[in-house]
């Protein structure tokens, strides 16, 4: 079973700070998924990478898979940016492995 | 388009209750799943489908149940539901599995009393 670990758990930055979540698994992998969960609890799809880089905006998300590990990135963060970014992967079959997201929080 | 469209948003059952969330998309997507969220931990599947009239278990199917009977709809039932049901849940689809772009309903808070 794939374990997916996030870090930080939790991080409060000023705006327009550079931010950068990490998110590590434990084996190989077909595909990752960078999530944004809203406060409000609405969770929208960023990022589905299998290799490579890839920006959208203002993100941009990271992932090698020799070393296991990708980074979603927040270039001149906002209040607005602040919600619950989650990872997760997808390994044999159909399901997923979530991390269990990092709080970020950005204060004006 | 709607979407993913998840009913209802919240819900308070006694022990023992049963209830049926719904889940409804129109983007034509094949596959459909069920997760829970649980406080301070990552979603968990439940049950998914590749189609309708085909569903599967995911890592937490006890005390639920699914069916599939046409493309666009993916219901979850709760028989007999116990505290420990007590969770966020969320509908999501995608067109070809977990290696594509997932699309979550907004999600329903359950709680069992």
């Amino acid at each position: 079973k794939n374990e997916v670990e996030q870090s930080p758990q939790n991080l409060t930055a000023q705006e327009g700070e550079f931010i950068t979540i990490n998110c590590s698994y434990s084996v190989g992998i077909s595909a990752l998924h960078w999530l944004q969960q809203h406060p409000g609890g609405g969770i929208v799809s960023l990022f589905m990478l299998s290799s490579g880089k890839k920006k959208h905006g203002r993100l941009i998300a990271t992932i090698n898979i020799q070393e296991k590990h990708s980074s979603l990135h927040i270039t001149a963060s906002h209040p607005r940016d602040s919600a619950v970014y989650i990872c997760a992967v997808r390994g044999g079959a159909d399901g997923l492995t979530f991390g269990k997201g990092t709080h970020l929080i950005i204060q004006p | 388009n709607a979407g993913v469209t998840q009913t209802p948003k919240f819900r308070i059952l006694k022990i023992g209750q049963s209830m049926t969330l719904q889940c409804t998309q129109d983007m034509n997507h094949n596959y459909m799943y069920w997760y829970r969220q649980d406080p301070g931990m990552g979603l968990k599947l439940i049950y998914y489908s590749v189609g309708a009239g085909i569903t599967d278990k995911g890592e937490v199917p006890n005390g639920y149940n699914v069916s599939r009977s046409t493309t666009e709809d993916f219901p979850l039932r709760l028989e007999l539901a116990a505290p420990s049901q007590t969770s966020v849940y969320f509908c999501a689809s995608s067109r070809g599995g977990a290696s594509e772009k997932l699309f979550f309903g907004s999600g329903t808070q359950l709680s069992v009393l």
